[in-house]
């Protein structure tokens, strides 16, 4: 069957350490991923998208890799904040018919 | 202002009882979507837009239905609310060519309960 999975439970991290979250896939291969944050009672906010020939992308502290081979995505927070804390949802575009097929979330909190 | 503006933002309905949630865009955007979000699952999409006179369904469509009056302008119809359709709904705008290769523009949600 085909699934996308994000750890349903939420991540804990400390100030200023690098907090890394995981997006794994099984039976899809798509053409693109991208990452989202969500904050309580708002709209998902766009941060990244990244291409099935793109091993890595960044944008000021934000990095995010995608396997193919793994069929995973990762996405790391270096020299995290509290105002990171929040909800990071990933999604899978297929090229075929441009829907994007979203993970539940992770929920990540930074403690001062 | 909000560029993608939904109303109402929390609303509690009877079982058997027509509810519209309104979307409004300011983004000049093509593309509208409605989507659905419930605990512990990821957004399901519900209908989606690119232009005015094109409509489709998306994942989860059954006991749903949208009408895109403008290009800023997409609403999404429950013609008799039933419990399970208890969520969080939030419109999205994107623009067209870019597709979901670009990124989604979300309304900040409207919360329904069916009781």
């Amino acid at each position: 069957s085909q699934k996308i999975e994000q750890n349903s439970e939420a991540l804990n991290i400390q100030e200023g350490k690098t907090a890394t979250l995981t997006c794994n896939y099984t039976n899809y291969s798509p053409a693109y991923l991208q990452w989202y944050r969500q904050d309580p009672g708002r709209g998902p906010v766009f941060l990244l998208l990244i291409r099935e020939n793109e091993k890595e992308k960044r944008k000021e502290r934000l990095k995010v890799t995608f396997d193919t081979t793994l069929k995973q995505s990762l996405f790391h927070i270096t020299a995290s904040q509290p105002a990171d804390s929040a909800t990071y949802l990933c999604a899978l575009i297929m090229d075929s018919n441009y829907q994007l097929i979203w993970g539940a979330g992770t929920k990540l909190i930074i403690k001062p | 202002d909000a560029d993608v503006t939904q109303t109402p933002r929390n609303r509690i309905t009877k079982t058997g009882k027509r509810i519209m949630l309104e979307c409004s865009q300011t983004k000049g955007h093509d593309r509208m979507y409605w989507y659905r979000q419930d605990p512990g699952l990821g957004l399901r999409l519900i209908y989606y837009s690119f232009d005015v006179k094109d409509i489709n369904k998306g994942e989860i469509s059954d006991g749903y239905s949208v009408s895109r009056q403008a290009q800023a302008k997409f609403s999404l119809s429950l013609e008799s609310a039933i419990p399970n359709q208890t969520a969080l709904y939030f419109c999205a705008t994107s623009d067209s060519g870019l597709a979901h290769k670009g990124e989604l523009f979300f309304g900040e949600g409207s919360r329904l309960t069916v009781l």
